[in-house]
């Protein structure tokens, strides 16, 4: 069965203080890899998507990475308005004909101005 | 991203009454849809995949009699809370999937809120 595991489960930033989550996953046969961004009573927001291990994407003040066991997504100079919930989920073969997206539970961040 | 819109954005109806949600995919075609729900303070709980033109699959544990789901084309599916009741009240969100040289992206709806009083 497919596994996301997303590190810490909350963060506290100041503004200007970067830093990283983590997103440590097990999947039989990853089709991909995806980061949402959730913010209070909104669908998820799609961020990026990495395919294969040592791809790297990058968007404005975010940036994902992504090895064979798990996907980080660093936080550069961070903005209040960069408070959110971010998701992490794998796209996986588990089983039957469709692939699902399996989600971790989250890191909610909040930065402080 | 492409976009995927839900309507309405949130309902309440009396218990005993059915809801109908709108997902479309504005301008890509999806190869498959989803519905999920999500509880205050949890991830994500997939209730159902659907194909256009094919029944549903359901997640264990959830009605398919009471969450009906219909993927009448490529860019509309409708989720039916039949004869809802308060314990039914939640945020649904919709979700396409999108298939692009041959690598999937999905993107997902803003949520329907449903109070069932």
């Amino acid at each position: 069965e497919d596994q996301v595991t997303q590190s810490p489960e909350a963060l506290r930033l100041q503004e200007g203080e970067s830093s990283s989550l983590n997103c440590s996953y097990t999947v039989s046969g990853l089709r991909g890899l995806f980061w949402y961004r959730q913010d209070p009573g909104k669908g998820p927001e799609f961020l990026f998507t990495l395919y294969s291990a040592g791809e790297e994407k990058e968007k404005e003040r975010l940036k994902a990475t992504l090895t064979k066991k798990e996907s980080f997504l660093h936080i550069t100079a961070p903005k209040p308005e960069d408070s959110a919930t971010y998701l992490c989920a794998v796209l996986g073969h588990s089983g039957g004909s469709n692939y699902k997206l399996t989600f971790g539970k989250g890191t909610l961040l909040t930065v402080n101005p | 991203g492409a976009v995927v819109s839900q309507h309405p954005s949130w309902v309440i109806c009396k218990s005993g009454t059915s809801v109908k949600i709108e997902c479309r995919s504005l301008d890509f075609q999806a190869t498959t849809m989803f519905w999920y729900r999500q509880f205050p303070k949890q991830s994500l709980m997939l209730m159902a995949t659907s194909n256009e033109g094919s029944k549903a699959t359901y997640e264990q544990g959830v009605e398919k009699d009471k969450f009906l789901i219909n993927h009448a084309s490529l860019t509309l599916s409708t989720l039916t809370v039949t004869s809802a009741h308060p314990e039914d009240s939640s945020f649904y969100i919709c979700s396409a999937r999108e298939l692009a040289g041959g690598w999937y992206e999905q993107f997902f709806g803003p949520g329907t809120r449903l109070t069932v009083l």
